[in-house]
């Protein structure tokens, strides 16, 4: 079992369309990260969270840190924010565990 | 506007080659990693340093060695390039702290075939 999980593995949505996207972790954390890939490579940070919630744009990414678990909204989607959305752990203080990814696609 | 560099987009090489890739911060970062991405498997690291001329073995680090002669760089070799070492490679760099909730900053990616 991977230490990070994330689901769906791959999502697609018509624009508009509210998307949520799950990560669930087994090892004890302290801050989660979320990460956005685009089609060229590039991974750029979407946020790093350790409780509650927290929003840029039309992007909110919700911890639970009892259950292990958080989410990544994205309210009013567009064909834009079509990505691979990756969600990652941290692993001591230095390193980093990442989920597989969910490749999101969505369509005018 | 921080950086981290990848010398190349995209690299073909034929087996048996030796291959650099490189990799620069601007950032005054400790530490750094490579990693690999598969469909299916995510990232997973190669090598991690934290310091001029320190290493540390990632994951999957068999084909592969590091060099980090100077802080802002840091480069992967692969002494005799194999097909299945056909990825996207990629570089990230992150300040050292106590806590684990420092921002993670990546290259653009290279994605190597090897023939």
């Amino acid at each position: 079992k991977n230490e990070v999980e994330q689901s769906p593995q791959n999502l697609t949505a018509q624009e508009g369309e509210f998307i949520t996207i799950n990560c669930s972790y087994s090892v004890g954390i302290s801050a989660l990260h979320w990460l956005q890939q685009h089609p060229g490579g590039g991974i750029v940070s979407l946020f790093m969270l350790s409780s509650g919630k927290k929003k840029h744009g039309r992007l909110i990414a919700t911890i639970n840190i009892q259950e292990k678990h958080s989410s990544l909204h994205i309210t009013a989607s567009h064909p834009r924010d079509s990505a691979v959305y990756i969600c990652a752990a941290p692993r001591g203080p230095d390193k980093l565990i990442f989920g597989t990814g969910t490749r999101l696609q969505v369509f005018p | 506007d921080v950086k981290v560099t990848q010398s190349s987009r995209y690299l073909v090489k034929r087996t048996g080659e030796k291959v650099f890739l490189e990799c620069v911060q601007d950032m005054d970062h400790e530490n750094m990693f490579w990693y690999r991405q598969d469909p299916g498997l995510g990232l997973r690291l190669i090598y991690f340093s934290y310091d001029v001329k320190m290493k540390e073995k990632g994951d999957i680090p068999e084909g592969y060695s590091v060099s980090r002669e100077k802080k802002e760089r840091f480069s992967l070799i692969l002494e005799s390039a194999s097909t299945n070492q056909t990825s996207m490679y990629l570089c990230a760099s992150r300040r050292r702290g106590q806590r684990p909730n420092t921002e993670a900053f990546f290259g653009q990616g290279t994605r190597l075939t090897v023939v």
